[in-house]
């Protein structure tokens, strides 16, 4: 069965702080992997993607890493600020479909305080 | 910023009443998609379409319905609400060529759907 899991659940930390978010997946044939922030509310917007090929990606403060072997993606945010409190959301895709089916986590609930 | 918009953003209602939601974009995607996701949940695909006068269930079993008459217009309508069909309803759109986009889909904002 394809899943896609998330920890933490939820996280605190102090604005400014450095933070680590972690995905593991069993979706198959793997296409790619995405980390999208979805803040409250609204919908989910991309942050990052990954292919197979690839074991890292930046995007400014966030940098995803992948291991395809483990399948395992972490999501690093640097430097913490307030507007950083969102879901991060890791989204799986597979490359068995025409509809180009997307796999989501639960989420990673992250709040920064001042 | 994506085109892609839902209305209303937010919907309080009552038991058994007729309600259409809303989602229109403007990217000329031929690929549209509707999720519904509850609070701390993984979004769950209820219905999608491949093109104008296609439309297909997604996963999660739903009792809402949608058409695709124009390319640009992606409508869900629920028949009768009820209270079990309180959500957050998320409408995305991805361009056809999968091997460009890498599957990206775009989301709009969301309804938040209440049914008393």
């Amino acid at each position: 069965k394809n899943q896609v899991e998330q920890s933490p659940q939820s996280l605190i930390i102090l604005e400014g702080k450095n933070c680590t978010l972690q995905c593991n997946y069993t979706v198959s044939p793997f296409s790619n992997l995405r980390w999208y922030k979805q803040d409250t509310g609204r919908g989910p917007v991309s942050l990052t993607i990954m292919t197979f090929s690839e074991n890292t990606k930046s995007n400014g403060r966030y940098t995803a890493t992948l291991d395809a072997d483990t399948k395992q993606s972490s999501l690093h945010i640097t430097a913490s600020q307030l507007s950083d409190s969102a879901s991060y959301i890791c989204v799986v895709s597979d490359r068995g479909s025409t509809l180009g089916r997307l796999y989501f986590g639960r989420g990673t609930q992250l709040t920064v305080w001042p | 910023e994506a085109d892609i918009y839902q209305t209303p953003r937010y919907l309080v209602i009552g038991t058994g009443k007729k309600i259409t939601l809303e989602c229109s974009q403007t990217m000329g995607h031929d690929k549209m998609y509707w999720y519904q996701q509850d609070p701390g949940m993984e979004l769950h695909l209820i219905h999608y379409s491949y093109g104008v006068n296609s439309t297909e269930k997604g996963d999660l079993s739903s009792e809402s319905t949608v058409s695709r008459i124009r390319t640009e217009h992606f409508p869900l309508t629920l028949e009768s609400a009820r209270p079990s069909h309180t959500s957050q309803y998320l409408c995305a759109s991805s361009e056809s060529d999968l091997r460009e986009s890498y599957n990206e889909q775009f989301f709009g904002p969301g309804t938040r759907l209440t049914v008393l």
